[in-house]
């Protein structure tokens, strides 16, 4: 099946900094990517949708200046988490879409935990 | 309001038990509908898949069953395992021509299932 990587897989940082986290589709091309946030015992929540080649769509209440996401190839998306706060801290999911007709979905990577000191 | 009720929030079973686990939806349009496995600190990993017309669905020993005209979906969980333990999430998927994001899912708050030896 499709094969979608995150990295890192966790990372600590220091309030203020900046932190990026790459998804990568390994064996198919995805036009759209769309990375998640999951906070304990939550669902995911969509944060936005990553298109190649243009703008990302932020769902409403998400800080695009804050959350800055870059889909430079069909392969590749990157969020970056930019002058972080403890309140930032949480998993953080991305997945890629794989078009396919009605059984079109998304594949999800495997996560990445951020914890913001 | 497109939502997604999951039901029991969490289920604790003894290893070798059978269990059932409940989805109901209020989507519409429907594309079609997953269960998801998710494991603590994981990104969540496809189980099975169904479309509007396909009203079970098996995958080793897991069965997910579809009833569009109730709306209500289950996954039932044969001679479980303690590698069973995991959150598991009922999702479905709008059409991609769907206004909103393309492929936007819908996802449940899941079932926490806990295995005991």
């Amino acid at each position: 099946g499709a094969v979608v990587s995150q990295h890192p897989s966790r990372v600590i940082c220091k309030s203020g900094t900046s932190v990026k986290i790459e998804c990568r589709s390994l064996d198919f091309q995805a036009t759209t990517m769309f990375w998640y946030r999951q906070f304990p015992k939550k669902s995911l929540m969509l944060m936005a949708t990553s298109n190649e080649g243009s703008k990302a769509t932020y769902e409403q209440g998400v800080e695009k200046d804050k959350f800055l996401i870059n889909h430079a190839s069909l392969t590749l998306s990157t969020l970056t988490v930019t002058s972080a706060h403890p309140e930032d801290s949480s998993f953080y999911i991305c997945s890629a879409r794989l078009a396919g007709g009605v059984k079109e979905t998304q594949y999800f990577g495997p996560g990445t935990r951020l914890l913001v000191l | 309001k497109n939502q997604v009720e999951q039901s029991p929030q969490s289920l604790i079973i003894l290893e070798g038990k059978n269990c059932t686990l409940q989805c109901n939806y209020t989507v519409s349009p429907f594309s079609n509908l997953r269960w998801y496995k998710q494991d603590t600190g994981r990104g969540p990993v496809s189980l099975t898949i169904m479309t509007f017309s396909e009203n079970t669905k098996s995958n080793g020993r897991y069965t997910a069953t579809l009833d569009a005209d109730t709306k209500q979906s289950s996954l039932h969980i044969t001679a479980s395992q303690l590698s069973d333990s995991a959150s598991y999430i009922c999702v479905v998927i709008l059409p991609p021509y769907y206004g909103g994001s393309q492929g936007n899912l819908i996802f449940g708050k899941g079932t926490k299932l806990s295995v005991k030896p």
